[in-house]
């Protein structure tokens, strides 16, 4: 089984920050095969990045995935009001189809 | 308009059986993937179990291999989840999603397991 490590566990940054966001695999994720999602409280995730760096239908362009083998990086590069939420990464090269356990960004 | 709508979950003892289902709409059911993804109260999210388009494989996350069974129905354009000798650690809001990754997640049903 791939564990995903996301660091940090809670970002505290201002409207207009960027943000940097990481998962880190234990092992290879095949064909680069990583989902980044966004979910804010009582709601469903959203996917925002798929095979990583793809970003998903309607997803702005402040939102950019990067990275490949055990390394990956979400980046926000202005944070909007909207972007305070919990992002998890998750692979889906192999099963079980893992996901981190959450980077919080929150409002400093 | 791709929408999943999950039904089936409730308050179930320990030791006791329940069966998600979930009826998707707005494409060609028979020609994805589908997973169920569940979320405990305040916690991450946590991948169950996934099932070939055709039904010809799936897969268990080790937390619940042996209890739980996906399965789907075609016709109906219909996936479960049937559920059996449920643990406490078993409570969470239950997604199903098309594809190994998904763009699309139903709004979830919650099961709660207590005594």
């Amino acid at each position: 089984e791939i564990v995903l490590t996301q660091s940090p566990g809670t970002l505290s940054l201002s409207p207009g920050e960027r943000a940097s966001l990481s998962c880190r695999a234990s092992q290879s994720v095949a064909s680069s095969y990583l989902a980044w999602y966004q979910q804010k409280p009582g709601q469903a995730p959203r996917l925002l990045i798929y095979g990583a760096s793809s970003r998903a239908t309607d997803i702005p362009d402040r939102f950019t995935g990067s990275g490949s083998g055990t390394d990956f990086t979400l980046t926000i590069s202005r944070l909007e009001p909207e972007d305070f939420a919990v992002y998890y990464c998750q692979q889906y090269g192999s099963s079980p189809f893992t996901f981190g356990p959450g980077t919080k960004v929150d409002i400093k | 308009q791709v929408h999943l709508v999950e039904s089936g979950g409730g308050l179930v003892k320990p030791g006791g059986s329940l069966r998600l289902s979930c009826v998707a709409s707005g494409f060609a059911f028979s020609d994805y993937y589908m997973s169920w993804i569940r979320q405990a109260p305040g916690k991450g999210l946590e991948w169950v179990s996934y099932i070939h388009s055709r039904s010809s494989y799936t897969d268990y996350a080790d937390s619940v291999e042996g209890r739980f069974t996906i399965s789907r129905d075609n016709a109906k354009n219909s996936l479960y989840l049937q559920m059996n000798s449920l643990r406490v650690d078993d409570t969470a809001v239950y997604y199903c999603a098309r594809g190994r990754y998904s763009p699309y997640w139903g709004q979830g049903t919650l099961v709660i397991v207590s005594s």
